[in-house]
């Protein structure tokens, strides 16, 4: 079936500190994929997408590329703030059960001033 | 914001007592679910609706039950809560459930059951 595999955390960084979250998919089809952010005591928001092969989410500084080659949709950003302390899950939609997502179990981010 | 808006926030009940969380949407969407986050396990789901009285099961349906009767309103009824369902509970709105449309998430109910 399809599964998402993402980097245990939890990750501690400094403030302006290079970010890479991995995020490699399992999934029969072409699905799209997702990273949505959570903050302490909120919903999830999404954070970008990519729905098909070599595309490329991005928003506030977070950049996600979907490899197809090496299942894969790592998430990057050049320089952490304290503000990006959440958790982060990465996500796939084959659309085969009208939209449903597939979540994978989150990783952590601290940023440190 | 997508409006969703999730009741109640927090609650704390009784092994063996029903327990009904409701979401409730302003957009007008067609597609509404049911998660629950557990640590470990990032959000897996329990049911979902296509649309007034069309509702399917998810990943983790067992002793759960759900119900929607408006367009706006998702129910979700736990008919005799266990410690187990102790959880983090999300709803989401999708507007036509297709691949590469993204959920809007609700801000959550904590349910603790002891």
């Amino acid at each position: 079936g399809n599964s998402v595999t993402q980097m245990e955390g939890p990750v501690t960084l400094s403030e302006e500190a290079f970010l890479t979250i991995n995020c490699t998919y399992t999934a029969t089809g072409y699905p799209s994929l997702f990273w949505y952010v959570q903050y302490p005591g909120e919903g999830l928001q999404l954070l970008l997408k990519a729905t098909k092969a070599d595309d490329k989410g991005s928003n506030k500084g977070f950049e996600a590329t979907y490899r197809k080659e090496t299942t894969s949709f790592h998430l990057e950003k050049g320089s952490v703030q304290v503000s990006d302390s959440a958790v982060y899950f990465c996500a796939l939609s084959d659309g085969g059960s009208q939209g449903n997502l597939i979540f994978g179990k989150g990783t952590k981010l601290s940023v440190k001033p | 914001d997508a409006g969703i808006t999730q009741s109640p926030r927090h609650k704390v009940t009784e092994t063996g007592t029903p327990v009904t969380l409701r979401c409730h949407q302003t957009e007008n969407h067609r597609y509404m679910y049911w998660y629950r986050q557990d640590p470990g396990h990032g959000l897996r789901l329990i049911h979902y609706s296509y649309g007034v009285k069309d509702t399917d099961k998810g990943e983790v349906s067992d002793g759960y039950s759900v119900s929607r009767s408006k367009t706006e309103d998702f129910l979700l009824t736990l008919e005799s809560a266990t410690s187990s369902q102790t959880s983090v509970y999300f709803c989401a709105i999708s507007e036509f459930g297709s691949r590469d449309q993204p959920q809007h998430f609700g801000d959550g109910t904590r349910l603790s059951i002891l």
